[in-house]
């Protein structure tokens, strides 16, 4: 059964602080990621996608990809209590060559920041 | 409003009843798929389309759900004979097929309440 592990918090940070959220997986070939966020009761809302290690930067968010440690992390610098959400990381089920389409994602991360 | 739609946004209804939901992508994805998300646990993968055909289920699709896309562009789920377990909600999404990394963009959901 191939896994998306996140720590489901609460993370509280103070506002203007950078927030830490980490994913790891467990499908070692999987080539693609990503970092959705989700308002209470609402649908989950695309923030970062990211397919090579390394950094990518959109605005005030930050995501990171190490494949070899089957990690993904996500940073959001200068907080804001708009960002308080459950940020879900989520991975593309490898292909192996076939169809597969389907996202795997991770229980969430419920991120608090503090005015 | 071009993003994917659906309907109806929430739904009461008897145990042992069945409901029907209804999901519009956005106009140029060919990809749609269908997820569930209950409370504190990420969207889980139910199935997926490329134009009409069902290429993939979960075996979380029991054989009371069942889901079509007549003509390759809306799609309905049909949950039969409703359970309170089936208390969720029901996130269809859609995407474009690309060579890699394609995105994949969620509607706003429909709460189902089995009481």
């Amino acid at each position: 059964q191939k896994e998306v592990e996140q720590n489901s918090g609460p993370l509280s940070v103070p506002e203007g602080a950078i927030a830490s959220l980490n994913c790891t997986y467990s499908d070692r070939v999987s080539q693609s990621f990503f970092w959705y966020r989700q308002y209470s009761g609402k649908s989950p809302e695309l923030i970062m996608s990211i397919y090579s290690n390394g950094d990518k930067e959109d605005g005030r968010f930050t995501a990171q990809l190490n494949k070899a440690s089957q990690y993904v992390s996500l940073l959001i610098r200068d907080s804001q209590p708009s960002d308080s959400a459950t940020y879900l990381c989520a991975v593309k089920e490898s292909d192996y060559g076939g169809a597969t389409n389907k996202l795997i994602f991770g229980t969430g991360t419920l991120l608090a920041v503090q005015p | 409003d071009t993003g994917v739609s659906q309907d109806p946004r929430h739904k009461i209804t008897k145990r042992g009843q069945n409901v029907t939901f209804r999901c519009d992508p956005i106009s140029e994805h060919n990809r749609l798929y269908w997820y569930r998300q209950t409370l504190g646990q990420g969207p889980e993968f139910l199935t997926y389309f490329q134009n009409e055909a069902q290429l993939e289920k979960s075996r979380l699709l029991s054989d009371r759900f069942s889901a079509e896309r007549p003509k390759g562009s809306f799609s309905t789920l049909e949950i039969q004979r409703t359970e309170q377990g089936d208390s969720a909600m029901y996130l269809c999404a859609s995407s474009r097929e690309v060579a890699s990394g394609n995105t994949i963009y969620f509607g706003e959901g429909s709460w189902l309440t089995v009481v």
